[in-house]
Formats: structure tokens, sequence, C-alpha cells
């Protein structure tokens, strides 16, 4: 059975930084791109960042660019997101995801249950 | 950030079929066939019940199915259930590796 189980979320000042981990089992991680997707209480779904199952290759919406870093440990089948720099508006759960096909598709098949991060305005 | 554009609300009884739009542009819905949907029930995590435009994962209903024109995706929900009363979310791939997802509508079962 894949799971995905996220962890690190908690409040933290703005211009802070946190690390969330997402621990993966049940499948071969390291041959599946991951993403992170957040949530903003009440609010859609954002795409934050995906990385190649290599590692070697990864992205990043515009709003976080240049602030998080996306990696991963496939030693340790774990999905880390380092936020940097953290604003009010990153205020969030944070939802690691399973690509279905990395390169195509763009779909996430499985997700976690999500970790929130909260930076008070 | 350009999220794809949802109705805020859709509804249906029992029984009755509700087609939900997901109005994006040459750039992303329209450019490429990797358009997806997902279903969010309060407090859970998204679930994928369509992608790159029509298919569906194994085990989802065929109740669920998906379509383009153009710049717009439609999801249509038919045979609606009480279970179908969630937050459905579109995303389409956008090039240059980003993607986006819709602004989100909730189905609401008569």
């Amino acid at each position: 059975e894949v799971q995905l189980l996220e962890s690190g979320g908690a409040l933290v000042q703005s211009g802070g930084s946190l690390r969330l981990s997402c621990v993966a089992s049940g499948f071969s991680f390291s041959n599946y791109g991951m993403s992170w997707v957040r949530q903003a209480p009440g609010k859609g779904l954002e795409w934050v960042s995906a990385v190649s199952g290599g590692g070697f290759h990864a992205y990043y919406a515009g709003s976080v660019a240049g602030r998080f870093a996306i990696s991963r440990d496939n030693s340790r089948n774990t999905l880390y997101l380092e936020l940097n720099n953290l604003r009010a508006d990153d205020t969030a759960v944070y939802y690691c995801a399973r690509d279905q096909v990395w390169g195509s598709s763009w779909s996430f098949d499985y997700w976690g249950q999500g970790t929130l991060v909260t930076v008070p305005s | 950030q350009s999220a794809l554009t949802q109705p805020p609300s859709a509804s249906g009884s029992p029984g009755q079929s509700v087609t939900i739009s997901c109005t994006g542009t040459s750039s992303d819905v329209g450019g490429y066939p990797y358009v997806s949907w997902y279903q969010q029930h309060p407090g859970k995590a998204p679930k994928l019940i369509i992608y790159e435009v029509s298919e569906r994962p194994s085990g989802v209903p065929d109740r669920f199915s998906g379509s383009k024109s153009g710049n717009t995706a439609s999801l249509t929900v038919s045979g609606l259930q009480a279970d179908d009363e969630a937050d459905y979310y579109c995303s389409s791939y956008a090039g240059n590796n980003r993607m986006y997802f819709g602004s989100g509508t909730t189905v609401t079962v008569l």
C-alpha cells in the first residue's frame, strides 16, 4: 500500500525557516517524481515544487522560487522541502504527492495527509 | 500565480448529472493534453479522479468523465450520489515545468 507521511509543520515567525519531510512507503520511491502542493486555510490548491526521481531536476512555482528548496534522499525514501524567508502568505497545509509519470501527465496519484505551516502576520 | 477559472459552486439532485468547467488559456489548458481533476472532501487530501483530460485511474467509477474543448476542460459527474458532495479542482500543465490548479468548485448534492 502506497503511503506518504508528512511532518515538520510548525508555527514560525515571519522571515524564519523550516524543513518539511515526507516519508514514502509501498512503492519504489526513486522511480517516481514527487511534488509539494499547498493549500491555505479555506483556499484552493497551489502547486509549489517538483523533483525528479533521481533528484537532479527541480522546479518551482514563481511564488516560492528563490525561497524554497526541494530535495530527496532515496536511501531514506524521504522527500524534503526547505522553506526560507517565510511570509504570512506561506501559511498553508503542505501536501506531498506522487507524480504518476515524471515529465508528462503532471498528475498526482497519491497524496499524504498534509502538515500545517503557520506564519503569523 | 494564475489559477484556472472554475465556477465557485454547482449542484444537482441524486441521480442527476453535474458538469464543472475549467477555463484557462492556450498556454495551459488549450496547449497540452495534461488536464487533471481532483476530488477533495473536507479535511481530507485531494484524490485524483481524471488525468490527461479524460483518463480515469483504476478504481474511479465511470460516473466521472472528463473532456476538453479549446481552452476549457470539463468534468461531468453522472448519477450523483451523496458522497460526491465535495470540492473539485482541475489542474493543467502550463509549460516551462509549471502547473496550475483551478480555483475550485464546491459540488452540493441537493
